[in-house]
């Protein structure tokens, strides 16, 4: 299958200062990318979509202008919290998927490619 | 109102049992998709096997096979033959096709847990 990194793995940060996860799509054009957000012992939580060349697209309640994602190219997105404080400190997980969506009936699924996820810890 | 349930928080089954897991959803869209996913402790997310709504046959993928029940909006994972290293969080999730994006909504997920 399709490979997506994640840059860092981990990162430990004072609190106060921004963070920078990079999210890349290896071997594939990713058209559209997505950020969640894991917090112990919880389900992913979708913060945002993004897709190339144009503006994020935040769920509720999600600061955009704390979680900036830029999406600059097809095969990488980043995503900068600004100002981090402890209660960011989580588990961020990236997601690919490239080409054009397909109908459920029929035509492969467009799976989604996850990254293996970057671990922040605030301080 | 929650698009994905799942109702058991955690699970045990012991090596070479098949079980169960539980995933409810709820949409009134014709069209959407519903897969499952694997996080090990690592945390990465494992794809395992998806199940479109127009599809007639239960999908299967090796030793996971979803179990489709469209009317009663239930799509639980059935794993056969449990192994140790099955042990891990299980995601159920629904990507309906009205949101143009293909976002995927997540359930809370089940920890299985496989003794030997």
């Amino acid at each position: 299958g399709a490979v997506v990194s994640q840059h860092p793995s981990w990162v430990i940060c004072k609190s106060g200062t921004s963070v920078k996860i990079e999210c890349r799509s290896l071997d594939f054009q990713a058209t559209t990318m997505f950020w969640y957000r894991q917090f112990p012992k919880q389900s992913l939580m979708l913060m945002a979509t993004s897709n190339e060349g144009s503006k994020a697209t935040y769920e509720q309640g999600v600061e955009k202008d704390k979680f900036l994602i830029n999406h600059a190219s097809l095969t990488l997105s980043t995503l900068t919290v600004t100002s981090a404080h402890p209660e960011d400190s989580s588990f961020y997980i990236c997601s690919a998927i490239g080409g054009r969506v397909k109908d459920e009936a029929g035509g492969p699924s467009n799976e989604q490619y996850f990254g293996p996820g970057t671990r922040l810890t605030v301080t | 109102a929650q698009k994905i349930t799942q109702t058991q928080p955690g699970m045990f089954v012991q090596e070479k049992e098949a079980v169960t897991l539980d995933c409810t959803y709820d949409t009134s869209d014709q069209s959407y998709g519903l897969f499952w996913y694997k996080q090990p402790s690592s945390g990465e997310m494992i794809f395992l096997i998806y199940q479109g709504s127009y599809d007639e046959q239960n999908a299967t993928e090796g030793r996971y096979s979803l179990n489709f029940q469209k009317a009663r909006k239930s799509a639980n994972l059935v794993i056969s033959a449990s192994q140790l290293g099955d042990s891990a969080m299980y995601f159920c999730a629904m990507r309906e096709m009205n949101t143009g994006f293909q976002k995927l909504v997540f359930g809370t997920g089940t920890r299985l847990l496989v003794s030997p």
